[in-house]
């Protein structure tokens, strides 16, 4: 029972280089959503999906792209990244806006852009 | 914009002794939920209580809401140094919000041996 899994789990990048973060669940969640926690605010909704094929944007999505090609992946990407976006950021996917459990997070990627 | 802001920032006790944190919010809610977080991890789900709901147990967790004061509050009995870890509250609009979820900025609960 894999869960929530994101890769990769470290990256540093240099300003205006471009990457893909790859969140992957095996639950049959149809909701995703890509959260980013800086040190003192919380987490922070980037973009989410609430289903395959379908994206939205969050609270701070400038910067960042994504798609829900696949049911069980959905792909956060930065086009050129920015010191700014020095960050963890974490997957989470809930199998319905009812369900009891809330939320099931991945274990985060740690970005760090120079 | 933070929904959830949550008191204490910072938590110290001894083993053994209950741990309360408290969290406010601004806006009608559909459920509160809590989450922890292990230094480096992922966050954990640990309750759900909805809007219509006062009080919630599960194990040593006791969570209540008050929606008339928009407050909710998160009790662990016969704290563990186990329980050592960074707490959230996070708030469910319900309706279109789609399950989004809206965090605070969480408590530090540090529990001495």
């Amino acid at each position: 029972n894999a869960g929530v899994t994101q890769t990769p789990k470290f990256r540093v990048l240099k300003t205006g280089q471009s990457m893909t973060l790859l969140c992957a669940q095996d639950m049959n969640h149809e909701y995703m959503y890509w959260y980013r926690q800086d040190p003192g605010m919380g987490l922070r909704l980037i973009h989410y999906s609430v289903g395959e094929g379908t994206t939205a944007k969050g609270e701070v999505p400038d910067g960042y792209n994504v798609s829900r090609l696949k049911k069980q992946n959905f792909l956060l990407g930065l086009e050129s990244a920015a010191p700014s976006q020095t960050s963890v950021y974490f997957c989470a996917s809930r199998l319905t806006v009812d369900s009891l459990y809330g939320y099931t997070f991945g274990s985060g990627t740690r970005l760090t852009v120079v | 914009s933070q929904q959830g802001e949550e008191d204490p920032q910072a938590l110290s006790i001894q083993e053994g002794e209950n741990a309360t944190m408290n969290c406010s919010y601004k806006t009608s809610i559909n459920n509160l939920q809590w989450y922890r977080q292990n230094s480096g991890r992922g966050l954990v789900h640990l309750i759900l209580i909805r809007s219509n709901e006062r009080e919630k147990h599960s194990g040593r967790l006791r969570v209540t809401l008050d929606t008339s004061k928009k407050s909710s509050s998160l009790l662990i009995t016969a704290s563990r140094a186990a329980d050592t870890a960074s707490y959230f509250c996070a708030t469910d609009a319900g309706g279109t919000s789609y399950g989004k979820l809206t965090f605070g900025q969480g408590t530090i609960l540090t529990v001495h041996p």
